[in-house]
């Protein structure tokens, strides 16, 4: 069964600061692998989608990458902003058994402090 | 823009009353989902669906039933609703191998 761990749980970071958010998967055999950030009582907002044949992907100050073998992705933030304070969440679409469900992290909360 | 949209934003009910919950999605996604987000216990998959009429269980099923009747829309049914299940309910819908898209979710109290 896949398990997607990610942390630290929680990280403060003055602005300004380029940081990086971690994401490990027990299994390598994905499809995918999707980046989100969560705000407070609201839905999940996707921010970058990795395929599994892809190393990285960039969207703005986001960066996200792919290493398979190593069953490890990171986002990295470059430039930190206040509005950037979230829950960033790691989801993997599994490449064995039913390839529509994902396997979740529980998230990173981040705060961006002014 | 395409978009998932849930029916109600915030939804108060009492112990024993039957909860719809409806979600739309207007990209013509073949996959659709419900889970529910607990702090602690992170997102937890209620059902899926794969087609219209086709559904399939996820982690915690019990206590829920959904209905699939057209393409774009997927409710989820509480026959009989508890306090165990106030909690913030997503909706997602999703193309085969392509990224998932969410609602804005609806936060449930049950009284």
């Amino acid at each position: 069964k896949q398990e997607v761990t990610q942390i630290p749980a929680a990280l403060s970071v003055p602005e300004g600061e380029n940081l990086v958010l971690n994401c490990s998967f027990t299994d390598s055999a994905i499809y995918n692998l999707q980046w989100f950030r969560q705000d407070p009582g609201k839905g999940l907002t996707s921010l970058l989608l990795i395929q599994s044949s892809q190393r990285e992907q960039t969207s703005g100050r986001l960066n996200a990458s792919l290493d398979k073998s190593s069953g490890r992705s990171t986002l990295y933030i470059a430039a930190s902003q206040p509005g950037d304070s979230a829950t960033y969440l790691c989801a993997v679409r599994g490449g064995r058994g039913s390839a529509r469900q994902l396997t979740f992290g529980s998230g990173t909360q981040l705060t961006v402090l002014p | 823009d395409v978009k998932v949209t849930q029916s109600s934003r915030y939804l108060v009910k009492r112990t024993g009353e039957k909860v719809f919950l409806e979600c739309v999605q207007d990209m013509d996604h073949e996959n659709m989902f419900w889970y529910r987000q607990d702090p602690g216990l992170g997102l937890r998959l209620i059902y899926f669906s794969y087609d219209v009429k086709m559904k399939e269980k996820g982690d915690i099923p019990e206590g829920y039933s959904v209905s699939r009747e057209k393409k774009e829309r997927f409710s989820l049914i509480l026959e009989s609703a508890s306090t165990n299940q106030t909690s913030m309910y997503l909706c997602a819908s999703s193309l085969f191998g392509t990224g998932i898209v969410f609602g804005p979710g609806t936060r449930l109290t049950v009284l």
